[in-house]
């Protein structure tokens, strides 16, 4: 079952505008990823945020994380066209001396000019 | 796309055929994952590896084999078992830091699109 499931599965918004994605996992984490993908393309990392942190912020990013709810946000502020492509959350599996990461299906973000 | 290549860039693959896609890495990183993507869906794991000649199943390694002969690379056949083969694989890698764990973060190739004649 996805740890993670990315919501809504679709945004589309004006250049200029924030977008907001939700992320909602199912099991205790070590930290939270965010990943954006360009069509075709291999994913990019964006940022991470750790259990024990409650926001964090890089350039027009901003990611908060409730570890009660199990839910994260990821807002990118002042939209530009080139933020168009899909972004993926992604959890840690947990425990042991093997480290994997567990994706989200996604949110298309779609910003027009 | 950093230092990992994923070739080719598309690969064709006829009833009954096994078929090796590439990944190769500069970064020195110990860990490297291979993943599938179907349209629309997020990734899944098939296998990863956190050191030489030794590797993991994912979740859906069925159909897949992999081999970690060397540091750099860590390629993916895909045998006649996978029945439904065509999507986009991914292949990724992370750094290792103490405690045998790899770093968070993974780094990912550009990607190989795999259809079935």
């Amino acid at each position: 079952s996805q740890q993670g499931e990315e919501d809504p599965q679709a945004l589309s918004i004006q250049e200029g505008e924030n977008a907001t994605m939700n992320c909602s996992y199912k099991t205790s984490i070590n930290n939270l990823q965010w990943y954006r993908q360009n069509s075709g393309r291999g994913l990019v990392h964006l940022i991470l945020i750790r259990s024990n942190e409650r926001e964090k912020h890089s350039g027009r990013l901003r990611v908060t994380l409730d570890t009660s709810k199990k839910s994260s946000s990821l807002l990118i502020t002042a939209s530009r066209a080139a933020d168009t492509a899909s972004y993926f959350c992604a959890t840690d599996a947990g425990g042991g001396s093997n480290y994997k990461l567990t994706f989200g299906k996604g949110t298309l973000l779609t910003v027009n000019p | 796309d950093g230092g990992i290549t994923q070739s080719p860039k598309y690969l064709f693959r006829k009833e009954g055929q096994n078929v090796t896609l590439s990944c190769e890495q500069n970064l020195n990183h110990d860990a490297m994952y291979w993943y599938r993507q179907d349209p629309g869906q997020g990734l899944r794991l098939i296998y990863y590896s956190q050191i030489v000649n030794d590797f993991q199943k994912g979740d859906i390694a069925e159909g897949y084999s992999v081999s970690r002969e060397k540091k750099e690379s860590f390629p993916l056949t895909v045998t006649s078992a996978q029945k439904n083969p065509t999507a986009f694989y991914l292949c990724a890698s992370a750094r290792r830091r103490g405690a045998g764990r790899a770093e968070e973060t993974q780094y990912f190739g550009p990607g190989t699109r795999l259809l079935v004649l």
